[in-house]
């Protein structure tokens, strides 16, 4: 089946600085992927629609410019989490949906993220 | 927005026992309704979805029902066995011709599933 990869799996990171996760379609093209944050225990709460050549759109309360979201290619969505703080810490984790259309959403395998 | 409610946040049953957890939702919109079992630290997998235009559908010991006038959708998982020990979450999306929200889930708060031997 479809396969979505996400890198890092784990990463930690120190205060301040930033942290750059990947999410990439291996074997279809995807116009628009989806980046989920989901705290220890929580549900997944949607960040962002990231659109392939144009800008990302963020859900309500999300900052943009904390959370610089790039979808350069058709296979490659990056979630940038600037200026990192411990409340940051969570797991991230992007879907794709293949541009050749379908019923199917495929999930990422994740990334936890942890501010130190 | 979709706001999706699911309920109960966390479900003891005996193996063998059945199993129901239910969602509402509030978008008349949405006409995709999944749901997805993960466990910790991995990525959801999809178990069964239902489309609007089914009121029932059902893969084995696992099925889903879905009321449109109500709004609300409920998963049942009869004979349950230890390893369907997990967290369930149910989720709702407008799934169409496309368009930038096609594929976008709202979750429910997910659901703790423990089957006891």
């Amino acid at each position: 089946g479809a396969v979505v990869s996400q890198h890092p799996s784990r990463v930690i990171c120190k205060s301040g600085t930033s942290v750059k996760i990947e999410c990439r379609s291996l074997d279809f093209q995807a116009t628009t992927m989806f980046w989920y944050r989901q705290f220890p225990k929580q549900s997944l709460m949607l960040m962002a629609t990231s659109n392939e050549g144009s800008k990302a759109t963020y859900e309500q309360g999300v900052e943009k410019d904390k959370f610089l979201i790039n979808h350069a290619s058709l296979t490659l969505s990056t979630l940038t989490v600037t200026s990192a703080h411990p409340e940051d810490s969570s797991f991230y984790i992007c879907s794709a949906r293949p541009a050749a259309g379908g019923n199917t959403i495929y999930f990422g395998e994740g990334s936890w993220l942890t501010v130190v | 927005g979709e706001n999706v409610e699911q309920h109960p946040s966390t479900l003891s049953v005996q193996e063998g026992d059945s199993a129901v957890i239910k969602c509402t939702y509030s978008d008349s919109a949405s006409n995709y309704f999944p749901w997805y079992k993960q466990e910790l630290g991995k990525r959801p997998q999809l178990i069964i979805d239902i489309r609007s235009n089914v009121g029932e559908k059902k893969d084995q010991r696992i099925a889903v029902t879905l009321n449109k006038t109500a709004k609300h959708f409920s998963l049942h998982i009869t004979e349950t066995q230890p390893e369907d020990s997990a967290v369930y979450f149910c989720a709702a999306s407008i799934w169409g011709a496309g368009g930038t929200s096609y594929g976008k889930l709202t979750f429910g708060q997910g659901t703790i599933l423990t089957v006891h031997p």
